[in-house]
């Protein structure tokens, strides 16, 4: 257990729909990265949060947004959404802004399937 | 771009004997961090294993162990008297020492034990 938690498990929605991933950090970690996994594109890094200011974009289509919240957790929604949206989004979190001999930390991921 | 390469889509070895799983990668950077990442059928990703670049030391954690050839720009896991519980995806994977603190990932390598 990496300490990092994700809600829902599992989601199942329909296109067009619009979906909230919810991400709590370990224990004192200021980052949050969001990652997504699909078949065709691998493991891609979407976006990063540092004490609730966006960080780093990687990847990230404009339908898709996140945020930080005071209290560190983090929401990824994402909208308008597409049968290629269908994946595994993963949260990772790290102490500080990432850098250093900082690790990321993974929680156990969100499947989303768009029907 | 920092790009990773696994070469290697699938892999299998007998249970307790050693086996190597590659990584390259492709960087104009001196200074960096590589990681390995396994990814079981539970689907969470669980670090196994961290480089600093600046290092020349290769890494050792338990039965893993890293062979790192930076002019190479090679990083290979080797994992010795390999267990069931190895049987995983392994994802090797890149992080910039500035900037950007995204993690780039390979594609992974599939790992079968073989009883």
């Amino acid at each position: 257990d990496s300490g990092v938690t994700q809600t829902p498990k599992h989601l199942i929605t329909a296109t067009g729909q619009r979906v909230t991933l919810r991400c709590s950090p370990r224990s004192g970690d200021l980052s949050v990265y969001w990652y997504q996994q699909s078949l065709d594109q691998g493991l891609q890094f979407l976006i990063q949060y540092y004490n609730g200011e966006e960080r780093a974009k990687g990847n990230i289509l404009e339908r898709f947004s996140a945020q930080q919240f005071p209290d560190l957790h983090s929401e990824l929604n994402l909208s308008s959404l597409e049968l290629g949206d269908s994946a595994l989004y993963f949260c990772a979190s790290s102490v500080g802004s990432g850098g250093g001999s900082e690790t990321q930390y993974f929680g156990p991921g969100t499947r989303l399937l768009v029907l | 771009a920092q790009t990773v390469t696994q070469s290697q889509p699938e892999m299998s070895v007998q249970e307790a004997e050693t086996v190597t799983l590659s990584c390259t990668y492709d960087t104009s950077e001196s200074d960096y961090y590589l990681f390995w990442y396994k990814q079981p059928p539970s689907r969470q990703m669980i670090l196994v294993i961290r480089q600093e670049a600046y290092k020349q030391q290769n890494a050792t954690e338990n039965r893993f162990s890293v062979n790192f050839q930076k002019a190479a720009k090679s990083f290979s896991l080797k994992i010795s008297d390999s267990q069931l519980g190895d049987a995983a995806m392994y994802f090797c994977a890149y992080r910039s020492a500035q900037g950007a603190q995204k993690l780039v990932f390979g594609q992974g390598t599939r790992l079968t034990i073989n009883p």
